[in-house]
């Protein structure tokens, strides 16, 4: 069971885009979003996290909107550049064993 | 600190055979957890450690799956007999707490033939 949803699977931009990924979940017991971003042969490596009691984060050129009423949460990449492209993942932490539940990830593409 | 470090990166094996992958984590983090990724599945926590005693292991697929942490600094994943279907990307993540950001190895690229 796929308890972060994450869409779309791939993602292809445009050089000075606006990227966006988004994810939905169904427990409410989810406290702490990260997401990471993995490059070709490297292990994912956190890129900006959010907590549901703030509508939005913003790092860089990175922003994570929380909308927690509808259970969804975007990542926005602003001024998308060739080097953005990666593989994304959400994720979500909950409960005491605080077990990271991650979304399927997608590949973003930024063309030059 | 050089950050986690698995080995090796490739692995080709055939049917059968066992297969050992091993990870250094980073030193002072209490947690440590094997991941394994493929494109149908995603990322697949298999188990994870806390201060060297398994703590949740429910994702580790089957009995030919076992893994070990005799010390702070060491772990090892085995799987024997190894199957074709266990081709994937196994990756080692360390934490210093419970919740707080992994930081990944480079991954161990697992073909069995």
């Amino acid at each position: 069971q796929q308890q972060v949803k994450q869409s779309p699977q791939s993602l292809i931009v445009q050089k000075g885009g606006i990227s966006i990924i988004n994810c939905a979940y169904e427990n409410t017991a989810f406290d702490y979003f990260p997401w990471y971003q993995q490059f070709p042969g490297k292990g994912p490596a956190l890129l900006i996290a959010i907590r549901p009691d703030v509508s939005e984060k913003k790092e860089g050129r990175f922003t994570i909107s929380f909308n927690k009423s509808a259970k969804q949460f975007s990542l926005h990449i602003m001024d998308s550049q060739p080097g953005d492209s990666a593989t994304y993942f959400c994720a979500a932490y909950a409960g005491n064993n605080r077990k990271l539940i991650w979304g399927l990830g997608t590949s973003l593409a930024v063309n030059p | 600190d050089a950050g986690v470090i698995q080995s090796p990166r490739h692995e080709v094996t055939e049917m059968g055979q066992e297969v050992t992958l091993r990870c250094k984590p980073i030193s002072g983090h209490d947690y440590l957890f094997w991941y394994r990724q493929t494109m149908m599945r995603g990322l697949e926590l298999l188990i994870y450690f806390n201060n060297n005693v398994p703590i949740d292991d429910s994702g580790m697929p089957e009995d030919r799956f076992s893994a070990k942490m005799p010390n702070a600094s060491f772990s090892t994943l085995k799987i024997q007999p190894s199957e074709p279907r266990d081709s994937a990307v196994y990756f080692c993540a360390s934490s210093f707490r419970a919740g707080g950001k992994l930081f990944f190895g480079s991954g161990t690229q697992l073909s069995v033939l």
